[in-house]
């Protein structure tokens, strides 16, 4: 595909229940992220890839949350035993990284509802 | 800590006129500024980028200006459209120094552009 993409576009859960979050970034993008966006807040930084380096795992708000990237592309994020707080919508993104100050391209987030 | 505001309410303007969103921020020495804007539903989507060493940028009916010693920057739109109204988020990069390509996000300012 020509974007980033990301799923499943909902997700309601139980509280209590784990939760995969799906990225398939642009071709060719080497750094990936995970942003969190909560009602009426500025988009939270997460985790951040960046090839083959080490994640960058400084904005996961617990140890509840995890991610991984396989193969330099596909990016999952998984949150264990889902709060109530942890209701947002998250979004994935992707850039070059040919200079340090690259665009960011955004999924269109996966809306998380945790009852 | 970094703190970064934007326009906390809606700006409304009438078709035709210059919008103006303004960018603040605290505590951090950005090399870089970026606007994005969102839709509802949607991801961000980038718009402009200006360096530190920038004073101004131009793309069609943008303008972003980069004041580094007030720390602000002012995104405006010329002959503002209906097709406008969005959400413009700013960010500055890169979060916690160092060549990575982390943002911090602002919140946001809601721009209703009237016909």
């Amino acid at each position: 595909g020509a974007g980033v993409s990301q799923s499943p576009s909902n997700k309601v859960t139980e509280k209590g229940k784990d939760v995969e979050l799906r990225c398939d970034p642009i071709s060719g993008h080497t750094a990936l992220y995970w942003y969190r966006q909560s009602l009426g807040q500025g988009l939270e930084f997460l985790i951040y890839f960046q090839g083959n380096s080490a994640p960058d795992k400084s904005g996961l708000p617990s140890d509840r949350f995890s991610a991984e990237r396989t193969g330099g592309s596909v990016s999952t994020l998984t949150i264990q035993r889902t709060q109530q707080e942890d209701s947002a919508v998250y979004l994935c993104a992707s850039s070059l990284v040919l200079g340090f100050d690259e665009k960011l391209f955004f999924g269109s987030g996966t809306q998380l509802s945790v009852l | 800590s970094q703190k970064i505001e934007q326009n906390s309410e809606a700006l409304n303007i009438q078709e035709g006129k210059t919008a103006t969103l303004t960018c603040n921020y605290t505590n951090y020495s950005p090399a870089y500024l970026q606007w994005y804007r969102q839709d509802p539903g949607r991801g961000p989507v980038f718009l402009l980028l200006i360096r530190e060493n920038e004073k101004e940028k131009r793309k069609e009916r943008l303008k972003v200006t980069f004041d580094t010693t007030l720390k602000q920057s002012l995104f405006h739109i010329t002959a503002s459209q209906p097709a406008d109204s969005a959400t413009y988020l700013c960010a500055l990069g890169p979060q916690g120094g160092g060549a990575t390509n982390k943002l911090i996000f602002g919140t946001g300012t809601l721009l209703a552009v009237q016909p």
